[in-house]
């Protein structure tokens, strides 16, 4: 099984709520990324998670906290949202990169819109 | 920044024809990766080539490297009208930065039937 999933395909929310996207990969892969991915934009990441640990956080504001329940879950808890994190929100995974990046496995993404 | 830059950022050709896009980077890398975004869904995977590599083949595509100019291109032959996509590539920070990935622009393609 080659798939990541992602849920909720869809998610609109005010700038008071508290939500998570949620992602599940069964390839056994223990690398796992969280990137978001404006119109016409590049992904850019977010968050990598190496066996369960967070190893990577580019610089992103606290309202976005991620968590790694275990090898195969990665979740991304969003609260007091602005307007300008409306996005694709991507989750990946991969091997370990360890000293060599490996090919990353996509899920569809989350569409957030932000009222 | 390490980000990469794409050209063309689109490009249209006819069905059947060959497209050609380019990559180009800042910095050393291990790897270097192209992926296929349909419009608002996942990224698929293409091809990783190493930086050892100098050409890499898979199926209709042919990706070269040409690390002592920091540049990639991505050769789609014979395309389809299912090619219609944005293509990007990617880049890995080196020994240093493997976990990380940095995208460029983007080329999107559009095959005209």
């Amino acid at each position: 099984d080659t798939e990541v999933t992602q849920t909720p395909k869809h998610l609109v929310m005010g700038m008071t709520n508290k939500k998570s996207l949620k992602c599940e990969q069964h390839m056994g892969h223990r690398a796992m990324y969280w990137y978001k991915q404006k119109a016409k934009k590049p992904p850019e990441l977010m968050f990598v998670y190496s066996y369960e640990k967070l190893s990577i956080n580019e610089s992103v504001p606290s309202r976005f906290s991620p968590e790694c329940p275990n090898s195969s879950l990665l979740n991304l808890h969003l609260h007091a949202l602005q307007p300008e994190d409306s996005a694709l929100y991507l989750c990946a995974s991969s091997q370990d990169p360890g000293v060599f990046s490996y090919e990353q496995y996509f899920g569809p993404g989350t569409r957030l819109t932000v009222t | 920044s390490q980000q990469g830059e794409e050209d063309p950022q689109a490009l249209s050709i006819q069905e059947g024809e060959n497209a050609t896009m380019n990559c180009s980077y800042k910095t050393s890398i291990n790897n270097l990766q192209w992926y296929r975004q349909n419009s608002g869904r996942g990224l698929v995977h293409l091809i990783l080539i190493r930086s050892n590599e100098r050409e890499k083949h898979s199926g209709r595509l042919r990706v070269t490297l040409d690390t002592s100019k920091k540049s990639s291109s991505l050769l789609i032959t014979a395309s389809r009208a299912a090619d219609t996509a944005s293509y990007f590539c990617a880049t890995d920070g080196g020994i240093q930065g493997a976990q990380k990935l940095v995208f460029g622009q983007g080329t999107r393609l559009t095959i005209n039937p």
